[in-house]
């Protein structure tokens, strides 16, 4: 079974740019996840999808990052500027429930940098 | 809130054992644990529902004390292929009743050594 696909894998840019990440969850997943890993916070929720309704972006750091879920197989994460502390892995995952009720399955991550 | 994870690092030789501690300053539903292989994507290793229950697959196995707000992780007789990242994600709540956040510690580095 093929797993969640996030792409690109690597993206450098340079500061100003826009920025857009994508995620395929697995399929029948009915919750979808993004998250940002630094060394210095770890690993920070930035928002969540139930059936491709957005429920909770508080963990969204500005009005410079957007999250879409179009349909249920795709969903995008935009920054816009960005910036060189925008620098990081982003990690999407997705899972038939939420939290306590089944483990969440991550992609591989796109390793951005913000030049 | 984040979850406070001790120790920050561990090393080990294979075949000797480890605990990796998570706490949390609040009331707890569950707690997950993940680990994470460098440059790779955070993998689930097990979700704890109750106060006191123990899981475990092979040689690692969690317990949580619902009471005292921590989880703990034990890794027995390690192999190499236990190297990597743990964290654990806590889920508050109280009462029955989840707060519907996961919150992730710093994580725990285990180096395991032939």
């Amino acid at each position: 079974d093929a797993g969640v696909i996030q792409s690109p894998r690597h993206e450098v840019t340079e500061m100003g740019q826009e920025v857009t990440l994508r995620c395929k969850p697995i399929s029948g997943h009915d919750y979808l996840f993004w998250y940002r890993q630094t060394m210095m916070r770890g690993l920070e929720l930035l928002i969540y999808f139930n059936n491709n309704v957005p429920i909770d972006d508080s963990g969204m750091p500005e009005d410079r990052f957007s999250a879409k879920m179009p349909n249920a197989s795709f969903s995008t994460l935009k920054i816009q500027p960005s910036e060189p502390r925008d620098s990081a892995v982003y990690f999407c995952a997705s899972s038939t429930g939420l939290y306590s009720n089944q483990p969440q399955h991550f992609g591989d991550g796109t390793r951005l940098s913000i030049l | 809130q984040q979850p406070v994870q001790s120790p920050q690092a561990v090393i080990l030789r294979e075949g000797e054992d480890a605990v990796i501690n998570c706490s949390s300053s609040k009331a707890l539903y569950s707690v997950h644990w993940y680990r994470q292989k460098h440059g790779e994507a955070p993998v689930f290793l097990m979700i704890l529902l109750k106060g006191g229950e123990q899981k475990g697959h092979e040689k690692i196995s969690a317990s949580f004390n619902e009471k005292k707000q921590q989880s703990s992780l034990y890794l027995t007789a390690s192999q190499l292929s236990y190297s990597g990242t743990y964290f654990c994600g806590t889920e508050m709540g109280a009462g029955g009743t989840s707060y519907g956040k996961l919150t992730f510690g710093q994580g725990t580095i285990l180096t395991v050594h032939p």
